[in-house]
C-alpha cells in the first residue's frame, strides 16, 4: 500500500522550462526524502526534510515540506536533460520509524 | 567505500519455484532493507534487518522472508513464486539510526521475471 501519492505520474519538458513534483499523504511524517532513480540503477538521495515549512535547496533544485508534515513539492528550475528520471519522495512513518515508505513515483523527461 | 552490491543482477524463475536474492552491504551499515519495485512505480518496503532480526515488515506474505549475517550481509527468499512477484528487487543499507540523516544506500538491484 503506498501511503504517499505523487503527481504528475509522468511529465515531459522542453529544456529550460520550470517544473514542480508534488508528494501528498494524509499521514504525518517525521520526516521526508526526495529520491532520484535512473534506468538500471538504485534511487539516489537528494535531500530530507524534517521541519514542517522548511525549504531547502540544491542548485537549480527547491524542496519545500508542508507546514503540517503531510506533503512535500520539488520545484526544478531551468530544467536540462540531466535532470531525467524517476522523482521518488519517501516519508518516515512516526509510528514505524527508522523505515521509509515511498511514493508512486514521478517520472520526468527533459526534451534538449 | 564499497557501496551495495547485489546478485545476480538478472533472474528469471518459474512460478512455484524458490529464489533467494544476495545483498552485500555498504561497509560501516548495519541495517538493511530490501523493497520491490513495479516498473514505473516507487519501491514497496518489505522488510528490513537489524541486528539480524527483523524490525519492521511491509505488507508483504510471509513466503518473503530474509536473512541478515554477522557480516551485515543480507539474503531475500521468496518460495512459491507467482507471476505478480516480477520486479526489481532493491536492497538498501543505511546506519541504524542513519536513514533520517545519511538516507539509504541503494544497490542497482536484481530483476527478477517470473514465467
Amino acid at each position: 500500500t503506498q501511503l504517499l501519492e505523487q503527481s504528475p505520474q509522468f511529465l515531459s519538458i522542453q529544456e529550460g522550462e520550470n517544473l514542480t513534483v508534488y508528494c501528498n499523504s494524509s499521514s504525518v511524517f517525521s520526516s521526508l526524502q526526495w529520491y532520484r532513480q535512473e534506468p538500471g540503477e538504485g534511487p539516489v538521495l537528494l535531500v530530507t526534510v524534517v521541519t514542517g515549512g522548511e525549504v531547502k535547496k540544491l542548485k537549480r533544485l527547491t524542496f519545500q515540506f508542508g507546514d503540517a508534515r503531510k506533503d512535500s513539492s520539488l520545484h526544478i528550475t531551468a530544467a536540462q536533460p540531466g535532470d531525467t528520471g524517476l522523482y521518488l519522495c519517501a516519508g518516515e512513518n512516526f509510528d514505524t520509524g527508522n523505515q521509509f515508505y515511498f511514493g508512486t513515483g514521478t517520472s520526468l523527461t527533459v526534451i534538449p | 567505500e564499497t557501496g551495495v552490491t547485489q546478485s545476480p543482477t538478472h533472474l528469471i524463475k518459474t512460478r512455484g519455484q524458490q529464489v533467494t536474492l544476495r545483498c552485500s552491504s555498504q561497509s560501516g551499515h548495519n541495517t538493511v532493507s530490501w523493497y520491490q519495485q513495479a516498473l514505473g512505480q516507487g519501491p514497496q518496503f518489505i522488510f528490513q534487518y537489524y541486528r539480524e532480526e527483523e524490525n519492521g515488515r511491509g505488507n508483504f506474505p510471509p513466503r518473503f522472508s530474509g536473512l541478515q549475517f554477522p557480516n551485515y550481509s543480507s539474503e531475500l527468499n521468496v518460495n512459491a513464486l507467482e507471476l505478480d512477484d516480477s520486479a526489481l528487487y532493491l536492497c538498501a543499507s543505511s546506519l541504524a539510526g542513519g536513514p533520517r540523516d545519511y538516507g539509504y544506500t541503494f544497490g542497482s538491484g536484481t530483476r527478477l521475471t517470473v514465467v
